[in-house]
């Protein structure tokens, strides 16, 4: 079946280093992204990674993905008052549907 | 590029009443999607659409739901006889399927609905 699980709270102190961390369990999945969602607000899109790779780098953010182990992490280097939010991962499913499938999201408090 | 939008942004109803809320997706996206989105969870899946046609629906779209996108532009999403389950945030979605290699798909602002 498709499950997305993620950790619900993470606080960090204002410039540390946040790891979110994702488990999937559809192996068929293309790409797997990172969305931020503010109080209130739609989903923004963060990041993404496609399958065949292991980590990718955009400024402040890290993705790293375990495929053996159907890992997903976001490292956010600097982490800032601004970064308070929901983060959710997202899988794109198997090849027969366009639907993602969303974590339960992890909210991130950032305190100075 | 305005992005995706969605009207209403908020919608207060009552226990029975209809409801309908408009897409308009980014300018040229070829696919639209619609996901629901209850306190505490991800959003969920309802519906999409590739230009007018609808080609996968979610066992979440009970027969009081129906999604229209007659011109291949803006959807609509209609509830009927709305119930108090029916309160969640509303998420609209499009992409231009081929032109974009990580199939990203681009959210709207959502319209959050409350029923009394």
């Amino acid at each position: 079946g498709e499950d997305v699980e993620q950790s619900l709270f993470l606080s960090v102190r204002e410039g540390d280093s946040s790891v979110i961390n994702c488990t999937y369990t559809d192996s068929s999945s293309t790409y797997l992204y990172w969305y931020k969602q503010e109080p209130g607000a739609g989903l923004q899109l963060l990041t993404y990674i496609f399958s065949n790779m292991d980590m990718k780098q955009d400024q402040r953010l890290t993705v790293l993905l375990n495929k053996k182990d159907k890992h997903l992490s976001l490292r956010i280097a600097d982490t800032q008052t601004g970064d308070s939010a929901i983060y959710f991962c997202a899988e794109n499913g198997s090849y027969n549907t366009d639907k993602l499938i969303f974590g339960t999201g992890t909210r991130l408090q950032v305190f100075p | 590029d305005t992005g995706v939008s969605q009207n209403p942004r908020h919608k207060i109803t009552k226990r029975g009443q209809n409801v309908t809320f408009r897409c308009d997706p980014i300018s040229e996206h070829n696919r639209l999607y619609w996901y629901r989105q209850t306190l505490g969870q991800g959003p969920e899946f309802l519906t999409y659409f590739q230009n007018e046609a609808q080609l996968e629906k979610s066992r979440l779209l009970s027969d009081r739901f129906s999604a229209e996108r007659p011109k291949g532009s803006f959807s609509t999403l209609e509830i009927q006889r709305t119930e108090q389950g029916d309160s969640a945030m509303y998420l609209c979605a499009s992409r231009k399927q081929g032109l974009d290699d990580s199939d990203t798909q681009y959210f709207g602002p959502g319209t959050r609905l409350t029923v009394l």
